[in-house]
């Protein structure tokens, strides 16, 4: 089934521990983003990518780092989780860098 | 700074038609997207406008006015799976999506 893939689904973490947040797409698309949706708040961007082997800083990217081997793989880092990174995370892509976007089913991680 | 005005929540009953409006400021306007998010689940794609006026997929509309900043997706016809969280989202003059907090929508026999 064509889409996105996030793993884990949910996760509990200990404070400053490092965790990777795993996002894989099958339909080719060259943009891809990481958001986290807090209770209140829209959907805030972390990092994204336009295509392969770049990224770029969204509004909220401190305490994250990604990277962009390949088209398919999108991973999120937290280095040393902290609990205000407790969140609902979500991948997504879309074909270009103005068309709708696809999300993933998103990843629930909270940190203690 | 850029922001997305929308209603935190909304009730209507099923069968009747509910609108909801979405108000913006942002750097630019490259187009504004309406996604509807079940609880729990992942936001999914329900209408685009770039230019005014009036778009209509189905039981779903949805309305753009680019110099009063604003948006409205109406839903006829209102069924219980039409209980959601609607997102308005706004793409600025970077290309970047601008995200409203959403507005729950509460659909009662």
């Amino acid at each position: 089934i064509a889409g996105i893939t996030q793993a884990p689904t949910s996760q509990i973490l200990a404070a400053g521990r490092r965790m990777t947040l795993r996002c894989t797409q099958d339909m080719r698309h060259n943009a891809m983003y990481w958001y986290r949706q807090d209770l209140g708040l829209g959907l805030r961007l972390i990092h994204y990518s336009n295509t392969a082997g770049t990224t770029g800083k969204g509004e909220v990217p401190d305490g994250y780092s990604v990277s962009r081997a390949n088209t398919d793989d999108f991973p999120l880092t937290l280095a040393s989780a902290v609990p205000s990174q407790t969140s609902v995370y979500f991948c997504a892509s879309s074909e270009g860098t103005n068309g709708e976007l696809f999300f993933g089913e998103g990843s629930r991680l909270t940190v203690l | 700074g850029q922001n997305i005005d929308q209603p935190t929540e909304m009730t209507a009953t099923e069968g009747a038609i509910v609108q909801i409006n979405c108000t913006y400021q942002t750097s630019g306007f490259n187009g504004l997207f309406w996604y509807q998010q079940h609880a729990g689940e992942a936001p999914t794609f329900l209408s685009y406008n770039v230019l005014d006026g009036l778009e209509e997929k189905g039981r779903f509309s949805s309305f753009l006015s680019r110099s009063k900043g604003y948006s409205y997706l109406l839903l006829k016809e209102l069924q219980m799976k039409d209980s959601a969280s609607y997102l308005c989202a706004v793409r600025d003059s970077n290309y970047q999506l601008i995200w409203g907090a959403g507005t729950k929508l509460i659909i009662k026999p």
